[in-house]
C-alpha cells in the first residue's frame, strides 16, 4: 500500500493565484512528521514546510501553509500567490517511527503568466 | 555552513565497470541518507545510516549495490558491476537527530547523475 498519495501528476495555476496541492498519507504510528519539498527543473530539493503529528495548528512558512485533516490523512500544501518561479516539482514526504522517510510521487506545478 | 557535498555531480561510464559516488554531510548531523530518482519509479530511499552505522538497507536493489560510512563526515555507494538500469540521479541527505515531535528535516546534497551505456 502507498504511504503517501499524491493524485495529481501535473497541476497549473495563473500567477498571482492560489494553488492547492494534495497529499493523504497512510500510519498507524502517533508519531510522524509530514514534510513538504520542493524539485525545480535544476534539480535540488528545496524543503518548503513541516508539520508534526501533534502540532495543533497548521503550519505557515510564507508563502506556503499547510491544511492538515489529521482525521482524514491530509496533509495538502497551499501556496497562495503564485509565482513563476514557483513552477517545479513538489513533493509530499512522511516520516514515521525512526528516521525512515517516504516521499510521494510528486505533483508538477506550472505557473502560468 | 556549505550544505551537503556530492561528488562526482555527473558521471558517465560503460555498462560492467564500477561506480563510486561520494557524500560529505553536513558537519554535525546524525543521519545519512542515500536515495534514487528516475522518472519510472519516482524518489527511492535506498538505505540510510545513524551514527554510521547502516539502519536499514532494504531499499538497496541488488548485492551490486553496497554504502559504507567509515566516519561521520564521509560516506560511499559503490555499484558494481554498473548496468543500464542504473541510471539514475543519486541524492545523498543528511539530518539532525531529534525527538520524534520535532521537524528533523533533511538537507539534500545536489546529487550525482549517473549515467550507464
Amino acid at each position: 500500500a502507498q504511504k503517501i498519495t499524491q493524485t495529481q501528476p501535473g497541476m497549473f495555476v495563473q500567477e498571482k493565484e492560489a494553488v492547492t496541492l494534495d497529499c493523504t498519507y497512510d500510519t498507524s504510528d502517533p508519531s510522524y512528521g509530514l514534510f513538504w519539498y520542493k524539485q525545480p527543473s535544476s534539480g535540488e530539493m528545496i524543503f518548503l514546510i513541516y508539520q508534526g503529528s501533534y502540532d495543533q495548528q497548521n503550519a505557515t512558512e510564507g508563502r506556503y501553509s499547510l491544511n492538515f485533516q489529521k482525521a482524514r490523512k491530509s496533509a495538502n500544501l497551499v501556496i497562495s500567490a503564485s509565482q513563476l518561479g514557483d513552477s517545479a516539482m513538489y513533493f509530499c514526504a512522511m516520516r514515521e517511527g525512526g528516521q525512515n522517510f517516504v516521499f510521494g510521487p510528486g505533483t508538477r506545478l506550472s505557473v502560468l503568466p | 555552513d556549505a550544505g551537503v557535498i556530492q561528488s562526482p555531480r555527473h558521471e558517465v561510464t560503460e555498462m560492467g565497470q564500477e561506480v563510486t559516488l561520494r557524500c560529505k554531510p553536513i558537519s554535525g548531523h546524525d543521519y545519512l541518507f542515500w536515495y534514487r530518482q528516475t522518472m519510472m519509479r519516482g524518489l527511492e530511499l535506498l538505505i540510510y545510516f545513524n551514527n554510521n552505522v547502516p539502519i536499514d538497507d532494504s531499499g538497496m536493489p541488488e548485492d551490486r549495490f553496497s554504502a559504507k560510512m567509515p566516519n561521520a563526515s564521509f560516506s560511499t555507494l559503490k555499484i558494481q558491476p554498473s548496468e543500464p538500469r542504473d541510471s539514475a540521479v543519486y541524492f545523498c541527505a543528511s539530518s539532525l537527530a531529534r525527538d520524534r515531535t520535532s521537524n528533523n528535516e533533511q538537507f539534500f546534497g545536489p546529487g550525482t547523475r549517473l549515467t550507464v551505456l
